[in-house]
């Protein structure tokens, strides 16, 4: 059973850079997660599916990111015309909805990103 | 709001002895769950333990126990015979309902563990 992959795991970008992100889920998870971490603080949600709908997004998704996840397997975490405040590590995490696993939710690696 | 408290931004201890970190939670539901997340450097986050609020008994994981006081709004973590794995961020995390069942969690700013050998 494979966990949560994420790539790619590093990604330097020039600021005004469009970045692409993307996170496999464990394998028949139906939700899936999006986090942020900048240095030395704890990860911030920023938006949730289930299957292929986004049914949360967090105020920290400026209109520059945006999530999908088109067929309710992988997602993509895209952010536009990056900027030096987005440097950070995306998380992408998962979860089945089940009484047996208590919904725990299971992360990935983290995709590391400077804007430079 | 929901919100979570780390007091101690760094702690370390001798290899084989317990550890204890803080955690304080504010919130005024009274159902709720509580986790505490492990962070080793380039490597995911995984769960270490989690406390079902409703549940007065103390949750434990082999080594791993919690000190869950419910009106004082303190989820302290305790580390038994620490070893040098153990060494990591460690993450208190409380947990809010989304729609549809599904949840978001609140991390504290997170404790960074050293063991010494």
């Amino acid at each position: 059973d494979t966990g949560v992959s994420q790539d790619p795991r590093h990604k330097i970008t020039k600021r005004g850079q469009n970045v692409t992100f993307r996170c496999d889920p464990i394998s028949e998870h139906n939700r899936l997660y999006w986090y942020r971490q900048t240095l030395g603080q704890g990860p911030e949600f920023l938006t949730y599916f289930q299957n292929e709908a986004q049914l949360e997004k967090s105020r920290l998704l400026s209109d520059r990111f945006s999530a999908e996840r088109p067929k309710g397997s992988f997602s993509t975490l895209e952010i536009q015309r990056t900027e030096q405040g987005d440097s950070a590590m995306y998380l992408c995490a998962s979860s089945l909805r089940s009484r047996v696993s208590g919904n725990t939710i299971y992360f990935g690696e983290g995709s590391w990103l400077t804007v430079v | 709001a929901q919100t979570v408290t780390q007091s101690q931004p760094e702690m370390s201890v001798q290899e084989a002895e317990t550890v204890t970190l803080s955690c304080t939670y504010d919130t005024s539901e009274s159902d709720y769950y509580l986790f505490w997340y492990k962070q080793p450097p380039s490597r995911q986050m995984i769960l270490v333990i989690r406390q079902e609020a409703y549940k007065q008994q103390n949750a434990t994981e082999n080594r791993f126990s919690v000190n869950f006081q419910k009106a004082a709004k303190s989820f302290s973590l305790k580390i038994s015979d620490s070893q040098l794995g153990d060494a990591a961020m460690y993450f208190c995390a409380y947990r809010i309902l989304l729609i549809q069942g599904a949840q978001k969690l609140v991390f504290g700013q997170g404790t960074r563990l050293t063991i010494n050998p």
